[in-house]
């Protein structure tokens, strides 16, 4: 079975600093890895995917994730904080046979201070 | 970019009664799918369509709910007899292909609450 935690349901930072979303999964086959953003009133948005290849994955607004296979890690990180990230984010697992299938976190909502 | 949409945005009924939640897929899209996330949890797959049947579902996906695709652009979820517990945002997704990574297009979500 698969699955994935979201460390923290709220994260807060100042515009400007790191971001740090943590996310951890559980997988007993090669997982693929998403992020998604969700705006207020809007739909979820994919931020970027790890599938096979470069650990080091680049997605859209700045953000970036790393899959760390022995800390079975998928954090996602920005360097500098916009007031435009302030949004909700989850991390989500599925697998090559049914990757439409998503196992989701339960999300972080992050705040960005001024 | 293209959109799914989803109506209507916010729907409320009483229990009991019968609830038709509909979606427009982007338009090249053969794959759909429903997700639901109830308040304070977790996003959860509820069911795919392909070809004009049920590919898979999950357990949540019992016989109060059906899905159908009447015409070439709308894909519906219908409740038959709403629960207190069916209120929640439902997702309807849509994708091209359902192979490695698929990108999976959702929409901004109907809000149901039932009374």
């Amino acid at each position: 079975a698969q699955s994935v935690t979201q460390l923290g349901s709220h994260v807060s930072v100042s515009e400007g600093a790191l971001v740090l979303l943590r996310c951890n999964y559980s997988s007993s086959v090669p997982p693929y890895l998403f992020w998604y953003v969700q705006y207020p009133n809007q739909g979820l948005q994919l931020l970027l995917k790890y599938t096979t290849g470069a650990t080091l994955v680049k997605g859209i607004n700045g953000f970036e994730a790393e899959f760390k296979k022995s800390e079975t890690s998928f954090h996602l990180t920005k360097p500098s904080a916009h007031m435009s990230d302030a949004a909700e984010y989850f991390c989500a697992v599925t697998r090559m046979d049914s990757s439409y299938k998503l196992i989701f976190g339960s999300g972080t909502r992050l705040l960005v201070r001024p | 970019e293209p959109e799914v949409t989803q109506t209507p945005s916010h729907q409320v009924t009483q229990m009991g009664q019968e609830v038709i939640l509909r979606c427009v897929p982007i338009s090249n899209h053969l794959y759909f799918y429903w997700y639901r996330q109830i308040l304070g949890q977790k996003v959860e797959f509820l069911v795919s369509f392909y070809n004009n049947e049920i590919s898979e579902k999950s357990e949540i996906f019992d016989d109060q709910f059906s899905v159908e695709r009447p015409d070439g652009s709308n894909f519906t979820l219908k409740i038959r007899s709403t629960k207190l517990e069916d209120s929640a945002m439902y997702f309807c997704a849509s994708s091209e292909y359902r192979g490695e990574g698929e990108k999976l297009f959702f929409g901004s979500g109907t809000q149901l609450s039932v009374l």
